[in-house]
């Protein structure tokens, strides 16, 4: 079975400091995509970075990037000078491709601090 | 345009009731989605449409009608509802839903609506 995981249910953060997001998962498939959305309280969900398995180059998307470790199945978001905007519940979601359905963790929430 | 609209944004329904939720995208997407998720939970797959045709059910139960009159429209159809079923019902939307193996692929982005918050008293 597919599964993801992130066992951070809360986080908090220091404006214009850096956090960093932990997320696992277990998958049998040898290629698949990773992505984390975040959920703001205005609920609408929103992709903020995607990894494909197959490449060994860990994505960036200007202030996100992830550390991809393939072999340890972890794929953790890192948010460096936090934004209060950047405040929302933020899922790791894992692409099976064969399953056909996206499998999100529990989400984290994310509290940025003035 | 890249949004994906859904109305209403909030929704209140006795037991009895008929309801509908809607959802538009004008991006040329042909995959549309329903999705519901609880307080505090991670969203769950109810439905998938792949050019206008119902691709995926994820064992919904028969109370919660899905409907996808062209490819820029998804309703959501509601009767005889319980309160469990309140919760945060969104849509999204894709570019490709299935390939021509049959297989559904989500590796692509999915744009989501903001929801709609159904309450069921």
């Amino acid at each position: 079975a597919q599964t993801v995981t992130q066992s951070q249910p809360e986080m908090s953060v220091q404006e214009a400091e850096t956090v960093t997001l932990s997320c696992t998962y277990d998958t049998s498939e040898n290629n698949y995509y990773l992505f984390w959305y975040k959920q703001p309280p205005s609920r609408q969900m929103i992709l903020v970075i995607r990894q494909e398995a197959y490449k060994q180059q860990n994505a960036t998307e200007n202030r996100f990037s992830v550390n991809f470790q393939k072999a340890a199945k972890s794929f953790s978001l890192k948010i460096s000078d936090s934004q209060l905007g950047d405040t929302a519940m933020y899922f790791c979601a894992l692409d099976g491709g064969s399953q056909g359905n996206l499998i999100f963790g529990k989400g984290t929430k994310l509290s940025v601090k003035p | 345009d890249t949004e994906v609209t859904q109305t209403p944004k909030h929704l209140v329904m006795g037991m009895t009731n008929k309801k509908s939720l809607k959802c538009e995208q004008h991006m040329g997407h042909r995959a549309m989605y329903w999705y519901k998720q609880k307080a505090k939970k991670p969203p769950e797959l109810m439905f998938v449409y792949s050019y206008e045709k119902l691709s995926i059910n994820e064992s919904v139960p028969s109370r919660f009608s899905p409907e996808c009159p062209n490819s820029s429209l998804l309703n959501l159809h509601l009767h005889a509802l319980q309160p469990e079923d309140s919760a945060l019902y969104l849509c999204a939307s894709s570019q490709e839903g299935v390939f021509w193996t049959g297989e559904l692929s989500t590796n692509e982005k999915l744009f989501f609506g903001s929801g709609t918050q159904l309450s069921v008293l």
